[in-house]
């Protein structure tokens, strides 16, 4: 079983800082890792994955998050935010083979940013 | 369809009352999941549908849950003898099946409140 603690329920930052947003898991095998986010009245939609290869992954909006198999950590990073940014952020994870592939999210994070 | 359609968007029922919710997916997408998601809390896995297979339904939380996808594209999640606890987002998405791609599309949910 997999599970995925997102520490801070609401992280507030004013436009054009830096954020970081946490993600923790646990698990007793390999995992993929996952970002998604809601904007308001929207569904949920992938922001950036890990499954293999360099442990840092971009996305085309400016996040990087860096997978750390020795801290079980997948945090998300934003070098400079905008006001667009404001969303819900999930951190999913998936166990690797066994042929059910079935992710397991956090709580989510609000990130508010501020004018 | 284009995208991961669910309706309705918003039911009010009362305690009591039978609900179906549904989710068209995605066509051609193999597999479908079904998720809860409660008031500030993330998505919580309830079950999955490979075409119209259900390999894993651990995650509904009683028998007065039951979903069905019986030719394998579009899928009903009923929920009987609705409860005041039942109130929560229902959320469907789907992927091409086949093994991680990373990706799930989601719906923009169904939100139940029940009375």
């Amino acid at each position: 079983a997999q599970s995925v603690t997102q520490l801070d329920s609401q992280v507030p930052v004013f436009e054009e800082a830096p954020v970081e947003l946490r993600c923790n898991y646990s698990s007793s095998v390999s995992v993929y890792l996952f970002w998604y986010v809601q904007y308001p009245n929207q569904g949920l939609q992938l922001l950036l994955k890990y499954l293999s290869g360099s442990t840092l992954v971009e996305s085309i909006n400016g996040f990087e998050a860096e997978f750390n198999k020795s801290q079980t950590s997948f945090h998300l990073r934003k070098p400079s935010v905008h006001i667009s940014d404001t969303a819900e952020y999930f951190c999913a994870v998936s166990p690797r083979g066994g042929g059910s592939y079935i992710p397991t999210f956090g709580r989510g994070t609000s990130l508010i940013v501020h004018p | 369809g284009a995208g991961v359609s669910q309706s309705p968007r918003y039911k009010v029922t009362k305690r009591g009352q039978d609900v179906t919710l549904r989710c068209d997916p995605i066509s051609s997408h193999a597999t479908l999941y079904w998720y809860q998601q409660a008031l500030g809390q993330g998505p919580e896995f309830l079950t999955y549908f490979n075409y119209e297979a259900q390999p894993d339904k651990s995650g509904l939380p009683s028998d007065r849950f039951s979903a069905e996808r019986p030719e394998g594209s579009i899928s009903t999640l009923t929920i009987q003898r609705t409860e005041q606890r039942d109130s929560a987002m229902y959320r469907c998405a789907s992927t091409p099946g086949g093994g991680p791609t990373g990706e799930l599309f989601f719906g923009e949910g169904s939100r139940l409140t029940v009375l």
